[in-house]
């Protein structure tokens, strides 16, 4: 019952540098998508998609980029971490769009120094 | 945008007695989901509530669903420890899940 995996589960940055956060779900999901979680100010969506090779917006995409070749994998990029992208980070997946129960991973904790 | 305002913010009573919080928007939402988050781990889905006035449940967690489908509330009587954590509202709209920021319960033995 693996559900969500996200990768790695904490990570330290240094201004400037690249990485790229691994999502994966095995319950064979249309739906998913990435949210980041900071104090005070909830879940808020990044980016998500409906389905393989289909990405969308959320509500704040700036500075992070998506692809979708498979059903099972979502992974975030961060192009050029900025200290303001310190955060925690959720991965979620649904079986249909717009409907249904989400189900979040366990989250990736990252800090931009 | 579809903003949820979720109150009170944060909220501590005693173990036993009962609270209740609030998840208002202007928007009407299809359908209406509330999470609870305990710490270092992802939001896990209590219910989903569809039709307006709608009542649902979850052992001692009531979930009623407003009339007009734009508001919902969350009453847990006689409060356990086991209660604590964040509780989050979402509702649907334009293949997105938008949430409030939550309400933070604690429950103190």
């Amino acid at each position: 019952n693996a559900g969500v995996t996200q990768t790695p589960k904490f990570q330290v940055l240094k201004t400037g540098q690249s990485m790229t956060l691994q999502c994966a779900q095995d319950m064979n999901h249309e739906y998913m998508s990435w949210y980041r979680q900071d104090p005070g100010m909830g879940l808020r969506l990044i980016h998500y998609s409906v389905g393989a090779g289909i990405t969308d917006q959320g509500e704040v995409p700036n500075g992070y980029n998506v692809s979708r070749s498979t059903t099972e994998d979502f992974p975030l990029r961060l192009l050029s971490a900025a200290p303001s992208q310190t955060s925690v980070y959720f991965c979620a997946s649904s079986y249909g769009v717009g409907t249904g129960e989400l189900f979040f991973g366990e989250g990736s904790r990252l800090t931009v120094l | 945008t579809q903003l949820l305002e979720q109150s009170p913010q944060f909220l501590s009573i005693q173990e036993g007695e009962n609270l209740t919080v609030y998840c208002n928007s202007s928007s009407v939402f299809s359908s209406l989901q509330w999470y609870r988050q305990e710490p270092g781990e992802g939001p896990v889905l209590l219910v989903t509530v569809v039709t307006g006035g709608e009542v649902k449940k979850l052992k001692r967690l009531t979930f009623q669903f407003g009339d007009a489908r734009k508001d919902s509330s969350l009453h847990i009587t006689a409060a356990q420890p086991g209660d604590t954590g964040l509780y989050l509202c979402a509702g649907y709209g334009n293949n997105r899940l938008a949430f409030g920021k939550g309400n933070q319960v604690v429950v103190i033995p």
